[in-house]
């Protein structure tokens, strides 16, 4: 069973251009988190999307970030015109459904490193 | 707001002593702790959950303590090695159906051989 999949593992834009970022969740899993890592600080939740659904997108930027987790595909983090700012590792997580007592444990992606020129 | 706060400075410790990494929150009431493992260029490894009404969790060389009175948790890994060297996070999270993860910056443990 294949561990979470993130692609590109590294990816570099110019200031103003977009960036895609995708998740593969493991086999089984339906439920996906987005955190941002920045250089010496922790990783902070950016949104949990369950299959064509989106539940709480309390972390996300109010503006070009937008998630999706589309019913076939992967999911995809889409950053419009992107800013120095930016520049970040972006993790995915998955989780199966269900779970006991309200607990699933999070599986992590190896991350994209997205740097901004 | 929710604040959680782990040693800044790495903690290096000679292989074979016991390394001991803390966690301190505040304004939150965490339904779960969780630890997890970072290594460079890589994404986090759980490594052990604990449950707001348990004292303790051990698991082979690890072993987390949890005190929701002084909202704290210690995590401690015995018989280090340097294969323990890494970044150690501390995570919370609330009851409620999902699980979205409260981090901590994390410590660095550098264990010398």
């Amino acid at each position: 069973n294949a561990g979470v999949m993130q692609n590109p593992r590294h990816l570099v834009r110019r200031r103003g251009q977009e960036a895609r970022l995708r998740c593969s969740p493991m086999k089984g899993h339906s439920h996906v988190y987005w955190y941002r890592q920045l250089p010496e600080e922790g990783l902070k939740f950016m949104v949990y999307l369950q299959k064509e659904n989106i539940i709480d997108e309390s972390g996300m930027p109010k503006e070009r970030f937008s998630a999706e987790f589309p019913k076939e595909g992967p999911s995809i983090l889409r950053i419009q015109q992107v800013v120095r700012g930016d520049s970040a590792a972006y993790f995915c997580a998955s989780s199966p459904p269900g779970g006991f007592k309200g607990y699933n444990e999070q599986f992590f992606g190896p991350g994209t490193r997205l740097t901004v020129l | 707001s929710q604040k959680i706060e782990q040693n800044s400075e790495a903690l290096n410790i000679q292989e074979g002593k016991t390394a001991t990494l803390t966690c301190n929150y505040t304004n939150y009431s965490p339904a779960y702790l969780q630890w997890y493992r970072q290594d460079p260029g890589r994404g986090p490894v759980f490594l052990l959950l604990i449950r707001e009404n348990e004292k303790e969790k051990r698991k082979e060389r690890l072993k987390v303590t949890f005190d929701t009175t002084l909202k704290q948790s210690l995590f401690h890994i015995t018989a280090s090695q340097p294969a323990d060297s890494a970044t150690y996070l501390c995570a919370l999270s609330s009851s409620g159906g999902y699980n979205k993860l409260i981090f901590g910056a994390g410590t660095r443990l550098a264990v010398h051989p």
